[in-house]
């Protein structure tokens, strides 16, 4: 079936620790997105990428790190920089076509910091 | 700037109530495009509906309809009949334009529907 695939589901990580989120796609989507959901806040924009090797600090890219080096993948490292760095993670693709084009989410990711 | 409201932050109803999940929304551009996603318990966003800024009909999809007006910036959602399986969170988006090459969202804070049986 066609989709996006994060892992892993839940993620604990000792303050100071870099952490990678995982993010996978098979729906041939140019375009890939990180977004962050805290409660009350609705979800806010980290980083995306148009294109293999392109991507773009979204609204909150800082203490955020990601690379593009396959279509499928566009894995986000949140490193030790990120100073509140619990949440819930979304991971979205959509075609290059414009504004006009919807976006698949994964299922997230919820990260906290013990 | 563009942004998204949606001043309702919980509702609840019961089964078989009709229920109207307000958004207002901000934005400079003229060619713009609003969403509907829900979000389950179980975490992904499900795409509902999209919208583009020149087509202001209403459209009925099932026990779901949405009300398009340009002049209050308004897209509201509406749940007739609604069931259990209803209860979710449910955000509005708008597509930001720049350069038109990516769709950038700009989300909503969010209405959670609990529908009780």
């Amino acid at each position: 079936d066609g989709g996006i695939t994060q892992s892993p589901k839940y993620l604990f990580r000792k303050e100071g620790q870099n952490v990678t989120l995982s993010c996978e796609q098979n729906l041939n989507h140019d375009a890939m997105y990180w977004y962050r959901q805290d409660p009350g806040q609705g979800l806010r924009l980290i980083y995306y990428s148009q294109i293999v090797n392109d991507f773009q600090k979204g609204d909150i890219a800082e203490g955020y790190s990601v690379s593009r080096e396959k279509k499928e993948s566009f894995p986000l490292t949140v490193t030790s920089a990120q100073k509140n760095p619990t949440a819930f993670y979304l991971c979205a693709s959509s075609t290059r076509g414009g504004v006009n084009t919807e976006a698949f989410f994964g299922q997230g990711t919820r990260l906290t910091v013990v | 700037a563009q942004k998204v409201t949606q001043a309702q932050t919980e509702i609840s109803v019961v089964e078989k109530e009709d229920v109207t999940l307000d958004c207002v929304y901000e934005t400079r551009d003229t060619t713009y495009y609003l969403f509907w996603y829900k979000q389950p318990p179980s975490g992904e966003l499900v795409f509902l509906i999209r919208r583009n800024s020149f087509d202001e009909q209403n459209e009925i999809s099932g026990r779901y309809s949405w009300n398009f007006q340009k002049s209050t910036s308004s897209f509201n959602f509406t749940i007739t009949a609604s069931q259990v399986v209803d209860s979710a969170v449910y955000f509005c988006a708008l597509s930001e334009a720049e350069g038109g090459a990516t769709n950038k969202l700009i989300f909503g804070t969010g209405t959670l529907l609990a529908v009780q049986p």
